[in-house]
This record gives structure tokens, sequence and C-alpha cells, in this order.
């Protein structure tokens, strides 16, 4: 089955512990992205990636990193998390060709709590 | 920079009529991609419905339709006999057809939908 997962689903941490949140693949994708979801302002993407050790900024990149060491996953850092990133978090994937890439698959999504 | 703007944070409906939720959207393109993405409390993203700018045919899934209105920027999504299981937040999204940002989503801010029995 076609999917993409995350890990933790929810998670309450406090201030400065850093984490990481896993997403994975198995679609053989090139494209993957991280989107934050706030009450208000939709999804707004985070990080993105275009293959394997090509990674840059999306729209609100500031305290978080990632990276793309293998094709299927792109983890996502919170090196010191602080209460602003409390959000939901989507990983999202989709193929870079033209007609199979209209589509977005995301992943189930993380509920993040930073007390 | 493209933005989408969807002004009615809730609506309501009752089952069975027909109601439809509004989005706009700016962009100087003029080929890309616009969706409909449905997120019921389990928090997944579904997608719903999908239009192709150069398509003139507004895109049809069952019970749900587009009216996509290009030079008014307008794509606004109809749901026919709703049922209880439409109650969910619906997101409208752009996507560029050039394929940089990793495929970038741009989302509206959401219209919450309840449905009354």
């Amino acid at each position: 089955e076609a999917q993409v997962t995350q890990n933790p689903r929810y998670l309450i941490t406090v201030t400065g512990k850093k984490l990481t949140v896993t997403c994975s693949q198995n679609m053989n994708h090139e494209y993957m992205s991280w989107y934050r979801q706030d009450p208000g302002l939709g999804l707004r993407q985070i990080y993105y990636s275009m293959n394997v050790e090509v990674t840059d900024k999306g729209d609100v990149p500031e305290g978080y990193k990632v990276s793309r060491k293998e094709k299927r996953n792109f983890p996502l850092i919170l090196e010191s998390p602080s209460p602003n990133q409390t959000s939901l978090y989507f990983c999202a994937s989709s193929s870079n060709y033209r007609d199979r890439g209209k589509t977005q698959y995301f992943g189930p999504g993380t509920r993040l709590l930073v007390l | 920079a493209q933005t989408v703007t969807q002004s009615q944070p809730e609506m309501s409906v009752q089952e069975a009529e027909t109601v439809t939720l509004s989005c706009t959207y700016d962009t100087s393109e003029s080929d890309y991609y616009l969706f409909w993405y449905k997120q019921p409390p389990s928090r997944q993203m579904i997608l719903v419905i999908r239009q192709e700018a150069y398509k003139q045919q507004n895109a049809t899934e069952n019970r749900f339709s587009v009216n996509f209105q290009k030079a008014a920027k307008s794509f606004s999504l109809k749901i026919s006999d709703s049922q209880l299981g439409d109650a969910a937040m619906y997101f409208c999204a752009y996507r560029r057809t050039v394929y940089n940002q990793g495929g970038k989503l741009i989302f509206g801010q959401g219209t919450e939908l309840s449905v009354k029995p």
C-alpha cells in the first residue's frame, strides 16, 4: 500500500529538549515536504527536498532542520523546541513527473505540544 | 507570490442539502493546479478534487464539483446531497506546474463545515 508514515503521532515535550519527527514514504518519490498547520493559517511549508541531499527552506523554516540521506526518509529536527512550535505537522511526498506529480501524498500528522 | 483565501471560516448545511465553499486565489501564472482537501477529525488530509487550470471543464467527483472561474481567480467547491460524513475542515490549495519547491502547495485558511441531521 502506497503511504507516508510519520512518527510519533503525538508528542509532548519541554522547551529546549531536542526532538526528531520521522517521515518515510514507500512510493520512490523524489519530492518531500514538511508543513505545519495552525488555526486560521492553513498549512505552511517548512522545508522541502527535491531529491537525496537536496533540501531547501520553505516559508517558515526558523527553528527547524531537515536531512535527506535516503530517498524514502525525510526527518524533521527541532534542535531547541519552543512553545511557538506547538502545532500539527504533516509530511508529504510527490513524484517529479508532470502527470504523476499532481498529487501530494500526506502522512497522518504529528501533533506536537511544547511546554 | 501566490496566495489563497477562504473567506468563510465556518459553514453549516442540512443533511441532504447542497453547500458551496468559496475560495479565491491570486497568481500571475497561467498554468497551475487547484485542489480541495478534506480534513476530518482524524486530521488526515484527503484529496477531494483537483482542477488543472488549462482545462475549461469543471472537475467533478461524485457529489463534489467545482466552479472554476479562471478570469475571476475563483475556485468554489459544491457538495451535493450532503452527508454527515462530509463534516470536516476543507482546505483550498494551489500548486504551480513548475517543478520546484518540492511541489509546494499553498493553502487557504480552511472552512469548517458542519452537517446537521
